[in-house]
């Protein structure tokens, strides 16, 4: 299947810094989606972009649909200790309905 | 609004057993994905339907796992007969089948095969 890669794997973080994730992928995605897991749950869908170059906020979150279409990035302001989670990123092509899953960057927060 | 709902949250069986996983897709949506989360793979794709027909199986690991969706409120994963190997987090997911609609999820199965 498709293959996207997340980086970094994992971050330690100090309480009030920002945090920058990424994620990449070997072919062009028109769709790209950004999770967040807390543990016990299931992904909670954060942010959804759907045009290159798009750049989407949430609250302190902020995302970008790459140019090349081929990445996008995730960006967390001023963190907090609720932030802490795995984020994943989802994308998906032009066929099908299927989305194909990042292997997720598991970020903690130090108080 | 109700979410997707998964049942049961945990399960705790003895291999060779066999498990059922059940779904209810959020209302109005068309279509439903399950998916399996473990450490070392993450999370895979097992199959999609779209409304109530299943479109892509090719992630199903294998004759042991089956899945169903007898109407467009309820979808169920069966395992059998269970295999350690097959312990991970089940996840149930349901999305609006128009173009690029976000999947939304389940809180999912936790499976664990003695």
């Amino acid at each position: 299947g498709q293959q996207l890669n997340q980086s970094p794997q994992s971050m330690f973080i100090q309480e009030g810094e920002d945090v920058s994730m990424n994620c990449t992928s070997s072919s062009i995605f028109n769709t790209w989606l950004w999770y967040k897991q807390d543990p016990g749950e299931g992904p909670v869908l954060l942010i959804a972009l759907y045009k290159a170059g798009e750049l989407t906020s949430n609250g302190r979150l902020t995302a970008q649909f790459g140019i090349t279409r081929k990445d996008s990035f995730l960006n967390i302001s001023a963190s907090i200790p609720s932030d802490v989670g795995i984020y994943f990123c989802a994308g998906r092509g032009n066929t099908g309905n299927q989305f194909y899953f990042g292997t997720g960057t598991s970020l903690t927060v130090i108080p | 609004d109700a979410g997707v709902i998964q049942s049961p949250r945990h399960e705790v069986t003895e291999m060779g057993q066999e498990v059922t996983l059940r779904c209810k897709p959020i209302s109005g949506h068309n279509s439903l994905f399950w998916y399996r989360q473990t450490m070392m793979r993450g999370l895979e794709l097992l199959i999609y339907f779209n409304n109530n027909v299943p479109i892509d199986d090719s992630g199903m690991p294998e004759d042991r796992f089956s899945a169903k969706m007898p109407n467009a409120s309820f979808s169920t994963l069966k395992i059998q007969p269970s295999e350690p190997r097959d312990s991970a987090v089940y996840f149930c997911a349901s999305s609006l089948r128009q173009n690029n609609q976000p999947q939304h999820f389940g809180d999912g199965t936790r499976l664990s095969i003695l």
